[in-house]
């Protein structure tokens, strides 16, 4: 059952680089590996998903080492307006067996200061 | 394009009482999921509907909670009796695959307060 382990919350500055980091030592072969943002009052917002090496798109970029055993979500240049909560989730969306279940982490609460 | 509409947003009750939530997934999605968030957790994976088959409901506290998707589209969450336990945000998610990857588009939430 992958379980994974954020930091719990992290602080920066507007204009810089953000890397949170996730443990996920479980993972099993069938999962991918997705970050989503939570701001308050709100539902979670996909970010970035990959299954390994490098993923790059418009807002973030992942990095997941050979042994998938955890992932670096990498905000470039944060704003204000990316101060919410980061999510972690492991898993393999067609669940339906005892490992492959969809389970979000602790979440990383960014706060970015001006 | 639509996106994921949950209702009430909000509901107040007692507790044993009952309560209901509705969600619309985006057209033509057809993985349905059930969150609950509690303050200051994660979401966590109540149930996941394929279509209108159960995928997952393994964390699904069946003596209270139950789960439909009619005809694999609108679905509904019902707890009956509510616990204070059970106050929360309840947050209704799809997806249009039916493979191991893809993107979850989340509803709004319903924050249920049990009283």
């Amino acid at each position: 059952l992958a379980k994974t382990t954020q930091p719990i919350s992290m602080d920066s500055y507007e204009g810089q680089e953000v890397n949170i980091t996730c443990s996920h030592n479980n993972i099993a072969t069938n999962d991918y590996i997705t970050w989503y943002q939570q701001f308050p009052s709100q539902g979670p917002r996909f970010i970035i998903q990959g299954y390994k090496t490098k993923v790059t798109n418009e807002v973030a970029s992942l990095f997941i080492p050979a042994d998938r055993k955890s992932s670096t979500l990498s905000l470039p240049r944060v704003s204000l307006s990316d101060t919410a909560v980061y999510y972690c989730l492991v898993g393999d969306s067609l669940g339906g067996g005892a490992t492959n279940k969809l389970i979000f982490g602790t979440g990383t609460l960014l706060a970015v200061q001006p | 394009e639509a996106g994921v509409a949950q209702s009430p947003r909000y509901k107040i009750i007692e507790k044993r009482q009952s309560v209901a939530f509705w969600c619309n997934p985006i057209s033509g999605h057809a993985t349905l999921y059930w969150y609950q968030q509690i303050l200051g957790q994660g979401p966590k994976l109540l149930i996941q509907f394929q279509n209108n088959g159960v995928v997952d409901d393994s964390q699904l506290p069946k003596d209270r909670f139950s789960a439909e998707r009619l005809k694999g589209v609108d679905s509904t969450l019902k707890i009956q009796p509510a616990k204070l336990e059970d106050s929360a945000v309840y947050l209704c998610a799809s997806s249009p695959g039916t493979s191991g990857s893809g993107e979850q588009f989340f509803g709004p939430g319903t924050r249920l307060t049990v009283l």
